[in-house]
């Protein structure tokens, strides 16, 4: 049972556009949310993070907004750029006992086109 | 400052074969994490260090899986009589705390 789930496996962008990846969970205990990036061949880059006490953090081109009645989050690209091309994996923590385990989704695979 | 780094980058290894994977946390990085990652999957939980004593060890899938982290840095992975199921992305994290994790680039395992 995936607790935690991307369901766009793909996704294409014009450079300069907003891209969009989404993600939804399960487990209400999940109090802590991350987005990491990943290139082939390496390992993933931690890059946005957003406590459930808070339903938007901003940093630069990056924003992530939670929703927790919809156990949904987002993360905005803006402007996309070619070298954002990656797999965006969301994953979450603090569900109780084993709160430190990051639960991660499958990955959003984004291509941003020149 | 220098980030996680694993050891080997790349291993392969026959079916039956022990293997050893090394992690270098970043230093200061009281809490290690190892995570297996299959193709096409997200990382997921094998076994968590706070400075040397493994406090969980649940995600571990079975008892050919050992890890240690004897001095409270370093962080060792070792698979016994390796199967071909155990062919993944071994990624090894390190934290302050239990929040955000930074990843190290892996080690990729296959096993003929």
């Amino acid at each position: 049972d995936q607790q935690v789930k991307q369901n766009s496996p793909s996704l294409s962008v014009q450079e300069g556009r907003i891209s969009i990846l989404n993600c939804d969970y399960t487990n209400s205990m999940f109090d802590y949310f991350l987005w990491y990036k990943k290139y082939p061949a390496e390992g993933p880059t931690f890059l946005i993070s957003i406590s459930s006490i808070k339903d938007k953090n901003e940093d630069g081109r990056f924003t992530v907004f939670l929703n927790k009645s919809a156990k949904h989050l987002s993360l905005h690209i803006v402007p996309s750029q070619p070298g954002d091309s990656a797999v965006y994996f969301c994953a979450a923590s603090g569900a109780g006992a084993g709160s430190y385990q990051l639960t991660f989704g499958k990955g959003t695979k984004l291509s941003v086109i020149p | 400052g220098a980030g996680v780094s694993q050891s080997p980058r790349y291993k392969v290894a026959k079916r039956g074969q022990d293997v050893a994977l090394r992690c270098d946390p970043i230093s200061g990085h009281v809490s290690l994490f190892w995570y297996q990652q299959a193709l096409g999957q997200g990382p997921e939980f094998l076994t968590y260090f706070q400075n040397e004593a493994q406090l969980d060890k649940s995600g571990l899938p079975s008892d050919r899986f050992f890890a240690e982290r004897p001095e409270g840095s370093v962080s060792t992975l070792k698979i016994q009589r390796t199967q071909q199921e155990d062919s993944a992305v071994y990624l090894c994290a390190s934290s302050t705390g239990t929040e955000t994790q930074y990843f190290g680039p892996g080690t990729r395992l296959l096993v003929l």
